[in-house]
């Protein structure tokens, strides 16, 4: 297994237009977990699974976010009528579920820009 | 939010030890104590954690203080490689959405070498 994978690894679009970002984790890790992180800052909780069951969302994830994990192996997010705002690195993680006591493996992200 | 403070930034010479502290005084008895490190256009890469003892592993040690109020990320003979931002979390009992990992600012490394 070689880690968290993430594609694209850069996006550029238009406002206004839709992006979708996948992730493929590592193929044991029943969770899955997407942030996102602007310059400078550490990386913001947006959403995770639990298999194939989304279970929560941070207020930070618009109508605009949605996020998918069929058959809980990859997942995608994919973000409509994207704004300028939007601009960030959106990185993917995974792990096993276990009282806290395992580590997350990052992907190394996809940065997205919006023009 | 987050729950841990740390310095912003941390300078270092490369070959020396680096002792990178944070602070969680509202740490509570299930926390464990998780450290990352993001080196520049990566994701975070996992490091250590602890919950009560000390702890080592090839990357870096652990230190918990007594009270876990405070704890220390040292690494042993730091590298140019090491240069990153460092990131302290406490992560609780996976109830729910609890458990999840809420990064801070971090602190900056700096390595000189």
């Amino acid at each position: 297994d070689t880690g968290v994978s993430q594609n694209p690894r850069h996006k550029i679009t238009k406002r206004g237009q839709n992006v979708t970002f996948r992730c493929d984790p590592i193929s044991e890790h029943n969770r899955l977990y997407w942030y996102r992180q602007t310059l400078g800052q550490g990386p913001e909780f947006l959403t995770y699974f639990q298999n194939e069951a989304q279970l929560e969302k941070s207020r930070l994830l618009s109508d605009r976010f949605s996020a998918e994990r069929p058959k809980g192996s990859f997942s995608t997010l994919e973000i409509q009528r994207t704004e300028q705002g939007d601009s960030a690195m959106y990185l993917c993680a995974s792990s096993l579920s276990g009282q806290g006591i395992y580590g997350y493996t990052f992907g190394s992200g996809t940065r997205l820009t919006v023009v | 939010d987050a729950k841990t403070t740390q310095p912003n930034s941390m300078e270092s010479n490369e070959e020396e030890p680096v002792h990178l502290p944070c602070n969680h005084s509202t740490i509570s008895g299930t926390d464990y104590i998780h450290w990352y490190r993001q080196l520049p256009s990566q994701g975070p890469e996992y490091v250590i954690h602890g919950l009560t003892s000390n702890v080592n592993n090839r990357m870096a040690s652990l230190a918990i203080a007594e009270d876990r109020k405070s704890s220390t990320l040292i690494l042993h003979r730091a590298t140019l490689r090491d240069a990153a931002v460092y990131y302290c979390i406490l992560r609780g009992i996976e109830v729910g959405s609890q458990g999840n990992l809420i990064f801070g600012k971090g602190t900056k490394l700096s390595v000189k070498p």
